[in-house]
């Protein structure tokens, strides 16, 4: 099956610091969504992006399918940015999510 | 954003009871939807396809017969962990997907326990 890996596996940031979260994927996808899970376990959409580029304020997201990869950006950091990012992709349109082993962000202030 | 909701939001049971955990969506109708369950600080693991109208279809290794899905409705999706184990404590979370834009949402979770 598809293999998802994130890294870094953890991160520490101080408030105030950009950082990059990657995502591998080993097949070609259709889909892919970036994910924050907050302490109590809600998933917050942040990107759907298959390809090309995003932005939303402080965050953004690229992604480059050909050579299967996926970055999310995350500048100024903040404390309510802490929890554990996902990123989740789908094969072949059949909506049937694979979920990466996910990066867990402690930002302190 | 949609909201897909999933009743409860916990729950304690005793081994060898059943558990039935719903997942609605709230402002969109989903012909199908995905349970998820999550481990503590592991990632989520797909479970099954639910589909309105017709059987679910389940990851593999996952017991059908243990996990029964039924989609009734348009939107809603039920699991039900049948003689439950303390090995089934776990987080289940559903999720829908839009098609227009392209999203998949995704709810609160259920965090099961069983003793």
């Amino acid at each position: 099956g598809i293999q998802v890996e994130q890294s870094p596996p953890d991160l520490i940031l101080q408030e105030g610091a950009n950082s990059t979260l990657r995502c591998n994927f080993s097949d070609s996808v259709n889909n892919l969504q970036w994910f924050h899970q907050n302490p109590w376990g809600q998933l917050i959409n942040l990107f759907y992006i298959p390809s090309g580029t995003k932005q939303n304020g402080r965050l953004s997201a690229t992604t480059v399918a050909t050579e299967r990869y996926s970055l999310l950006y995350i500048s100024s950091s903040q404390t309510t940015d802490s929890g554990v990012y996902f990123c989740a992709v789908d094969l072949n349109n059949f909506n049937k999510f694979y979920f990466g082993s996910g990066t867990k962000l402690n930002v302190k202030p | 954003g949609a909201v897909v909701s999933q009743h409860p939001s916990w729950v304690i049971c005793k081994s060898g009871t059943s558990v039935k955990i719903e997942c609605r969506s709230l402002d969109f109708q989903a012909t199908t939807m995905f349970w998820y369950r999550q481990f503590p600080k592991q990632s989520l693991m797909l479970m099954a396809t639910s589909n309105e109208g017709s059987k679910a279809t389940y990851e593999q290794g996952v017991e059908k017969d243990k996990f029964l899905i039924n989609h009734a409705s348009l939107t809603l999706s039920t699991l039900t962990v049948t003689s439950a184990h303390p090995e089934d404590s776990s987080f289940y979370i559903c999720s829908a997907p839009i098609s227009d834009p392209y999203e998949q949402y995704f709810g609160p979770g259920t965090r099961l326990t069983v003793t």
